[in-house]
């Protein structure tokens, strides 16, 4: 298994949108409606934050949406605001109960 | 609430044994795929290997296979990752996680710093 393509940082001033991509092959992405996004503060555990492409677990604010097309995945952060700094993984199931992490993108508001 | 707890990590020479636990409470264990999850530092998220409910079925990453297992006790409502021979590379954060259908990750412990070094 090779990791996801993620970049490895991206920036937004406050209230404005950010997008982060996250691209693989037709064996993991592009093959499975299964992509999550977790957040991760410093020195903090990740929390998921989208799951199965574009849903969101109960309390996560719906500034945060997914999207997929073929092999890319996206996360969108709408009205940055401070406490969304943080690094951002994505994942994806790879088959046969396994599944792969892209490398993360650290997310800076301005 | 769900809590998941590790234990178990510190620092290990190289090739030698270490042995970390999970315990869970917050939802009914033995209903639930249980994976292990690590960070080495200044990196990102590294999926290590799952464990179905009952314990029958079992996964790992290439670069662990042969070398980590992982076990349940649902009656103690734990998780184990049993690491040998272990690498400077297997340095990192592990994290106890619980699995879903589909892949993701809901609920993560605090995670245990593992150090393999001389």
């Amino acid at each position: 298994q090779s990791a996801l393509t993620q970049p490895p940082s991206a920036s937004g001033s406050p209230g404005q949108s950010v997008t982060i991509s996250c691209t693989g092959t037709s064996s993991d992405v592009g093959g499975y409606n299964y992509v999550s996004w977790y957040q991760q503060h410093p020195g903090k555990a990740p929390k998921l934050i989208i799951y199965e492409v574009n849903k969101r677990p109960s309390g996560v604010p719906d500034r945060f949406s997914g999207s997929k097309s073929g092999n890319t995945a996206s996360l969108t952060v709408s009205g940055l605001q401070a406490e969304d700094e943080a690094d951002y993984h994505c994942n994806s199931y790879a088959g046969s109960h396994t599944v792969v992490f892209g490398g993360g993108t650290k997310l800076t508001v301005l | 609430e769900v809590q998941l707890v590790e234990s178990g990590g510190g620092l290990v020479q190289p090739g030698g044994p270490l042995r970390l636990s999970c315990a869970a409470s917050g939802f009914t264990f033995n209903l639930y795929w249980m994976s292990w999850v690590r960070q080495a530092p200044g990196k990102g998220l590294e999926w290590v290997a799952n464990i179905k409910e009952d314990g029958s079925q079992k996964y790992f990453a290439g670069s662990v296979e042969g070398r980590f297992t992982i076990s349940r006790d649902n009656a103690e409502n734990s998780l184990f990752l049993q690491m040998n021979s272990l690498r400077a590379e297997d340095t990192a954060v592990y994290y106890c996680v619980r699995f879903r259908p589909g892949g993701y990750l809901d609920y993560w412990g605090q995670g245990i710093r593992v150090t393999v070094s001389s």
